[in-house]
């Protein structure tokens, strides 16, 4: 099974900061994607196929990355970003997905 | 508009059996690969099952963490989606989503939660 391991686990960033996330993998891995999962709600798909961004995701996300090692970067930090975000692979079954980092509005 | 909403969730005993149910609409249902995924309070998804699509045969594919206590099954005619889960256990218990995949879970349910508890 290949395991996903996010970092931070929590984080906290004032509006219009940078924010990075990373996701590394135990195995190398095709692609990554992203979702956004804010409190009571379902997940949000982000970005994928590691660096498109899905329909009406605002620029500020980005993702990049390869192999082990992934990233999902939000450029400038704004209110509405603060939820927990998850990495998820789709190279082998189980298509597992990262424990999660939450993002929080300082 | 792309919608799933699940149903069938609630309590059920340990050893015991639930059905739940996924109505999807807004697109061509035979032509997607359709997921079930949970959820733990407090924790990551988790990938359950997959059925594919018509030009795939709608063969399924499975976590092992879950095979052969669910089946995964479809009703085209009726654009449903079923996930049957049998022995449940207590870590059984978590918010279900149905799900499509078109590179990426573009689409999710409200979830439905399911307790297992005497």
């Amino acid at each position: 099974e290949i395991v996903l391991t996010q970092s931070p686990t929590t984080t906290a960033a004032s509006p219009g900061e940078k924010v990075t996330i990373t996701c590394l993998a135990n195995s190398s891995v095709t692609n990554m994607f992203w979702y956004q999962q804010k409190s009571g709600a379902s997940p949000k798909l982000l970005i994928y196929s590691t660096s498109s961004l899905a329909s009406g995701v605002p620029d500020r996300f980005s993702g990049s990355g390869s192999g082990t090692s992934y990233s999902l970067t939000i450029n400038t930090m704004e209110a509405e970003d603060a939820a927990t975000y998850y990495c998820q692979q789709w190279s082998s079954n189980p298509y597992t997905f990262g424990a999660g980092t939450k993002l929080e509005l300082k | 508009e792309v919608k799933l909403l699940e149903s069938g969730g609630g309590l059920v005993q340990p050893g015991g059996s639930m059905r739940l149910s996924c109505a999807a609409s807004g697109f061509t249902f035979t032509d997607f690969y359709m997921y079930w995924i949970r959820q733990p309070a407090g924790k990551a998804p988790e990938w359950l099952g997959l059925i594919r699509n018509k030009a795939n045969g709608y063969t399924t594919e499975y976590n092992l963490s879950v095979k052969g206590r669910f089946t995964i099954s479809r009703d085209n005619t009726q654009n449903m989606l079923y996930l049957q889960m049998n022995t449940l256990r207590a870590e059984d218990t978590a918010t279900y989503y149905c799900a499509r995949w078109v590179g990426g879970f573009d689409s999710w349910g409200q979830g439905v939660m399911v307790t297992v508890s005497s």
